[in-house]
Formats: structure tokens, C-alpha cells, sequence
């Protein structure tokens, strides 16, 4: 069975800082691994995703991740945090099989002046 | 904008009561979901279909919850006898048919069931 864990519900940086918010995943065969992001009563935009290839993949608004298949970790990176990067993100898995799109719990991510 | 488009937006209804949400998907796109946020929660998986064939339903949905996409282009959700405990944000997703395609996410439909 797929599943994700996000294992801090959040995360507190200061700006101008890098960030680092942790994913850990479970699928039967090849993982396809996404990041969401989610701002107060808005709907989840897609930030990048990890399919295969090169393990670091870069997405929108400066946001990169890091695959580990050994760990298999997908933790989302950012090398200077913003004010504005305050939200929910998502960590999301589908098996290589499968349709289904399985979400974490989500962590919070503040980011103070 | 050619975003996928909920509605409502906003449903209050009373214990008992059947309701429906509708989901228009990006048009290209053959694949559409829906998931069920809570507060707090990450969004949990409903169903989904591929065109119009429903291709997976969540074991842990009720049999009070029904979706079609009839001509699979828009899709339904309904919810008969509703509880208390279907308040929730209801999401829809379109994608292109593709394993490693992403999620396009509406703005959601939110229940209250008093």
C-alpha cells in the first residue's frame, strides 16, 4: 500500500534562512513523488514532482527537493526563505501502478521577518 | 481562466439532506479525482476515473457517497443522508492521463451539515 508521512506538522524558520521541510515514503514498486502547497482557503497548486532521473529536481518559487531512494525520504528545500513561503505544504506519492495520488498530513511551514 | 472549476463553493445543509457537487476538469485533460479535506488534514482520496470509467473508490467511503462523470468530460459527487461528520472541503483534481502527470486542484467545495 502507498502511504506518506510528513513527520513535523511545522516547521519554523527565520527569513532570509534556508528551509528544509521532511517527507518519508512507502510505495510496492517505483515511486512518483509531488509537492503541494496550499495557502488559506485556496485550493493546492503543484510546486515539482520527482519521477526519474537526476535526485535533486527544481520547481516553482525558488522550491527544490531531494530524492533519496535508500532513505526513501523526498524532502522539500528552499535555499532562502521568504515571508511569503508561509503556507501548507503537501508531500504526495502515486505508485508507479497506480493512479491514485496519496497525500501527507500536510506541515506547516511559518516563516518570521 | 480554464482552471477546473467547483460548484458551489459553499453548501450548508441539515442532517439528512442529499447533496451535489460538481467538478469541470481541464478540457484536455482524461483523468479527474476527488478528495475530502478536513482542517488541518491532508486531502484524502475519494475516487477517480479515467473518461468516464470510475477506475478506483476509496474502501473507506460510505456507499452514501456516489460520483459519475457520465460523458467524461464534467463529474458529479453526491452525498445522500448526510452526517455531521461529512462536513469537509470537497476537491476535485483533473490530469492528463499519465502515470507521473500532476494533480490540478479547484478551489474546492466546502459542506456544512448542521
Amino acid at each position: 500500500a502507498q502511504s506518506v508521512a510528513q513527520p513535523e506538522d511545522q516547521v519554523n524558520v527565520a527569513e532570509g534562512n534556508p528551509l528544509t521541510v521532511k517527507c518519508t515514503y512507502s510505495v510496492s514498486g517505483n515511486p512518483y513523488l509531488f509537492w503541494y502547497v496550499q495557502y488559506p482557503n485556496r485550493g493546492l497548486q503543484f510546486l515539482l514532482k520527482y519521477i526519474t532521473g537526476d535526485n535533486l529536481v527544481k520547481g516553482s518559487y525558488g522550491f527544490e527537493a531531494e530524492f533519496n531512494k535508500s532513505q526513501t525520504s523526498f524532502h522539500l528545500k528552499k535555499p532562502s526563505a521568504l515571508v511569503s513561503d508561509s503556507a501548507l505544504y503537501f508531500c504526495a506519492v502515486r505508485d508507479e501502478g497506480r493512479g491514485k495520488l496519496i497525500f501527507g498530513q500536510g506541515t506547516t511551514l511559518q516563516v518570521k521577518p | 481562466d480554464t482552471g477546473v472549476s467547483q460548484d458551489p463553493r459553499h453548501k450548508i445543509t441539515k442532517r439528512g439532506q442529499n447533496v451535489t457537487f460538481r467538478c469541470d476538469p481541464i478540457s484536455e485533460h482524461n483523468r479527474l479525482y476527488w478528495y475530502r479535506q478536513t482542517l488541518g488534514q491532508g486531502p484524502e482520496f475519494l475516487t477517480y476515473f479515467q473518461n468516464e470509467a470510475q477506475l478506483e473508490k476509496s474502501r473507506l467511503l460510505s456507499d452514501r457517497f456516489s460520483a459519475e462523470r457520465p460523458k467524461g468530460s464534467f463529474s458529479t459527487l453526491e452525498i445522500q443522508r448526510t452526517e455531521q461528520g461529512d462536513s469537509a472541503m470537497y476537491l476535485c483534481a483533473s490530469s492528463f492521463g499519465l502515470p507521473t502527470g500532476e494533480l490540478f486542484f479547484g478551489e474546492g467545495s466546502r459542506l456544512t451539515v448542521l
